[in-house]
Parts: C-alpha cells; structure tokens; sequence
C-alpha cells in the first residue's frame, strides 16, 4: 500500500498569513500519463471532506483562488496565500492511483 | 450535481451485518468512467477506503485486505445506488461511513456520512 505522510500534525495561522502543508507518499505518485494523482481535501467539522486540489494542482470548482498546490513524484504541498477564518479545519491528502486508496493523517488548521 | 445520499441503521448489534446504501443523482451507478466507492472514518484508523464497485462493460469490485473476509459492495441499476455490507462486525467497526463517487483523479463526490456504532 502506498503510504501518505503529512506534516506539520497541527498547524496555527493567523488571519491574512499564509500557510503551507507538506505530503510524502511512499511511492510515486507520476503516472506515466504525466498526471500526479494526489488530491487535497478539508473536513470541517461535522461534514465530509471537500475535494480542494485533484491531479496535484488542479482546483476542483468553486475552490478560491487562494488555495493552490505543487509538487511531483512523491512530495508535495498545499498552499493557502492569505489564511482565513473559514479555512479552520482538518486538511487530507490522499493518492487515488493505486488500490487501496490511502490518505494522509490529516494536518489541523486553526486560527491564533 | 451530483448528490449522493447515505440510508443505513446507526446502531448494529456485534457479530451482525452493517448494511448501508448510496443513492445517486446526477450521475449512474452504470457510467463507464467514475468509480463508486465506500469510505469510513475513526479516530484509531483515519480515513479507510474499504472497496468500490464500477461498470466496464461488466461489474467489478475491489476491497481491502482488512476487510476483504466480510463485506460485500453492490450495485443496484434498478434504482441508480449502490450498498455497504459487512458482516460479523465487532465494535472496531464503529466508524463514520462515507460513500464517494471517483471521478477524475479524486473522490469528487461524498455523501453526508452515517456514523454507525456497533454495540449491544
């Protein structure tokens, strides 16, 4: 099974900061479409996680602008530009290329 | 726009069977293109993809190892939803469920999530 690792576990912002979250996966994650399949989500509390990022940098619809993502292979990172108070939450990645699906340990957000 | 929209028991006697559906609107459980997926959620084990089933000019399905002994996915044409069945289930099974939709590159879709406790 390929294996997610997310850092940092918790993570506090202040409003108008920026702020970054890091994922390794244990194998690569570049298929040989040119295609990285890595996807981000935000669980808020009491709902189901929300697709933010798909194909590694692709922003799924209605996401703003000030989340985006980078990285290739086996790293990758989530950024958000100017944090807000909205984005409170428990952020996932996770690697839909091969089964099992797996997921991160997930990285808390949360305002100073 | 998709939806899909969870039905199940929220509490199951241990040793019985989890029994939970998927409804989908907005798209088939028959597309040739999307994945439909079972997900659950537990404080010891995070998010745990259990299985999916898709259609490819037949059914298929894939489950997990941790699993693979005792569940079941199906799909129903019928009426556009697709089922969760676990068997012999014990108090680690106690979870939130989730069933998804993967779409390109992602699971795109979720239900809202059926919190199911297995307890006597």
């Amino acid at each position: 099974d390929i294996v997610m690792t997310q850092s940092p576990l918790s993570l506090p912002v202040t409003p108008g900061e920026p702020a970054s979250i890091s994922c390794r996966s244990s194998q690569s994650l570049l298929d040989s479409n040119g295609y990285n399949y890595l996807a981000w989500y935000v669980q808020k509390p009491g709902q189901s996680p929300q697709l933010l990022i798909y194909l590694g940098s692709n922003r799924a619809s209605g996401v703003p602008d000030r989340f985006s993502a980078s990285g290739s292979g086996t790293d990758f990172t989530l950024k958000i530009s100017r944090v807000e108070a909205e984005d409170v939450g428990v952020y996932y990645c996770m690697q839909p290329l091969q089964i099992p699906l797996t997921f991160g340990g997930g990285t808390k957000v949360e305002i100073k | 726009q998709v939806q899909l929209q969870q039905s199940g028991p929220g509490l199951v006697k241990p040793s019985q069977t989890l029994s939970l559906t998927c409804a989908i609107s907005g798209d088939s459980v028959s597309s040739n293109s999307v994945t439909w997926n079972w997900i659950r959620q537990s404080p010891s084990r995070g998010l745990e993809w259990l299985g999916r089933t898709y259609h490819r000019s037949k059914w298929y399905n894939d489950y997990a190892v941790s699993v693979k002994s005792r569940i079941s996915i199906d799909p129903d044409t019928s009426k556009n939803q697709f089922s969760l069945q676990l068997n012999s289930v014990t108090p680690e099974d106690t979870a939130v469920y989730y069933c998804g939709r993967r779409g390109a590159g992602a699971i795109d879709y979720w239900g809202q999530g059926t919190l199911v406790t297995v307890s006597s």
